[in-house]
């Protein structure tokens, strides 16, 4: 059975730090996601990744793919408070359980 | 607005009545996907469709859930004899498929009561 593990589940970090969540995965697939989600509402793509080594920024944010190791990264760099959601990745259509970071001042 | 839309936003039902909600995915878009998430947790695979066809369906669809989508656009979701334990955010989603990129509507959040 697919299994997507994401570590941590919650993370508190300070505004202009750096730190990176790791999402495993237990099968191959085509696709791997990376959404954001705010308390409330609805996903936000953020990445898609589709090949071993692929990488993709976007301001603060940076997504990596392994997929011989079977892990996806996403890196924050210099935390701003606006950051503050729910990250997922997703393997296809099975998501992890999330990862709630809270940047403080 | 040509994202994905969701009707209702919310709805409140007794034990024991039946659902329906209402998605209508971006309109060149072809595969459609149903899911639920509760509190603090990732959303969970129920069933996509490619066109008007049901491709998979989760085991979380149980016999009381059912999904269609009948002329390939918009798609409906309903349970049957809702019970508590339904109570989450039922989330749609549709994509090309020639496109992996996926966009989501701002989901129905069921409570029942």
């Amino acid at each position: 059975e697919l299994k997507v593990e994401q570590n941590p589940l919650f993370l508190s970090m300070q505004e202009g730090k750096n730190y990176t969540i790791y999402c495993n995965y237990s099968t191959t697939s085509d696709r791997l996601y990376w959404y954001r989600q705010d308390p409330g509402k609805s996903l936000e793509s953020l990445f898609v990744l589709l090949s071993n080594g692929a990488v993709k920024q976007e301001g603060r944010l940076m997504a990596s793919l392994d997929t011989k190791a079977r892990l996806s990264t996403l890196h924050i760099t210099a935390a701003v408070h606006d950051l503050s959601a729910t990250y997922f990745c997703a393997l296809g259509e099975r998501f992890g359980a999330g990862t709630r970071l809270t940047v403080k001042p | 607005d040509t994202g994905v839309s969701q009707d209702p936003r919310h709805k409140i039902t007794k034990r024991g009545q039946n659902v329906t909600f209402r998605c209508d995915p971006i309109s060149e878009h072809n595969r459609l996907y149903w899911y639920r998430q509760t509190l603090g947790q990732g959303p969970e695979f129920l069933t996509y469709f490619q066109n008007e066809a049901q491709l998979e369906k989760s085991r979380l669809l149980s016999d009381r859930f059912s999904a269609e989508r009948p002329k390939g656009s918009f798609s409906t979701l309903e349970i049957q004899r809702t019970e508590q334990g339904d109570s989450a955010m039922y989330l749609c989603a549709s994509r090309s498929q020639g496109r992996p990129e996926a966009f989501f509507g701002q989901g129905t959040r069921l409570t029942v009561v």
